[in-house]
């Protein structure tokens, strides 16, 4: 089974400040990795994804993760975050060739002006 | 990328009724759909896995008799919960994958906010 821990339930930061959103997860077999950013009464929309290849991820919206095996982490990062970042963010796995996600309990990061 | 729409966004019913959640995947056909719900400042948790023209698939503690899922084509799936009880409130959250074109991504709707009075 997998499972996804993010280790900060809540992240506040300052405009135009970095940050970081951890995320670890366990696993026995190889994973895909995503991160998923959810506003106010929205379901989820793809950050990015980690399938193979370059540990490296961008995605949309300037942010970025790097999938780490040793450590088992993939953490979420955006050099400078704006105010319209502020929203719930859920890091979710799914063993390789399935289908099901299984998430994280998200961090909600606020930025602040 | 694809488009997955959920309606209602959000309703209200008196305990005792049942509601009917949709959820269609508007520009693709979607092989598989997964209902999710979402407590307050919870994660989602799987709820069912459906495939189009057969039964769903539950997950482990979910109540099959009480939240009746139905996926009848390749573009709608729908869940219903019956007999609802204020402690079903709570945000339903659906997602659809094509295992054509994109067996890697599964795209959201924008959920369905029930609460039951």
């Amino acid at each position: 089974a997998q499972s996804v821990t993010q280790l900060d339930s809540q992240v506040p930061v300052f405009e135009e400040a970095p940050v970081e959103l951890r995320c670890n997860y366990s696993s026995s077999v190889s994973v895909y990795l995503f991160w998923y950013v959810q506003y106010p009464n929205q379901g989820l929309q793809l950050l990015l994804k980690y399938l193979s290849g370059s540990t490296l991820v961008k995605g949309i919206n300037g942010f970025e993760a790097e999938f780490n095996k040793s450590q088992t982490s993939f953490h979420l990062r955006k050099p400078s975050v704006h105010i319209s970042d502020t929203a719930e963010y859920f890091c979710a796995v799914s063993p390789s060739g399935s289908e099901k996600l299984v998430f994280g309990k998200g961090t909600k990061l606020t930025v602040n002006p | 990328g694809a488009v997955v729409s959920q309606h209602p966004s959000w309703v209200i019913c008196k305990s005792g009724t049942s509601v009917k959640i949709e959820c269609r995947s508007l520009d693709f056909q979607a092989t598989t759909m997964f209902w999710y719900r979402q407590f307050p400042k919870q994660s989602l948790m799987l709820m069912a896995t459906s495939n189009e023209g057969s039964k769903a698939t539950y997950e482990q503690g979910v109540e099959k008799d009480k939240f009746l899922i139905n996926h009848a084509s390749l573009t709608l799936s729908t869940l219903t919960v019956t007999s609802a009880h204020p402690e079903d409130s709570s945000f339903y959250i659906c997602s659809a994958i094509s295992g054509v074109l994109m067996n890697t991504e599964a795209f959201f709707g924008q959920g369905t906010r029930l609460t039951v009075v």
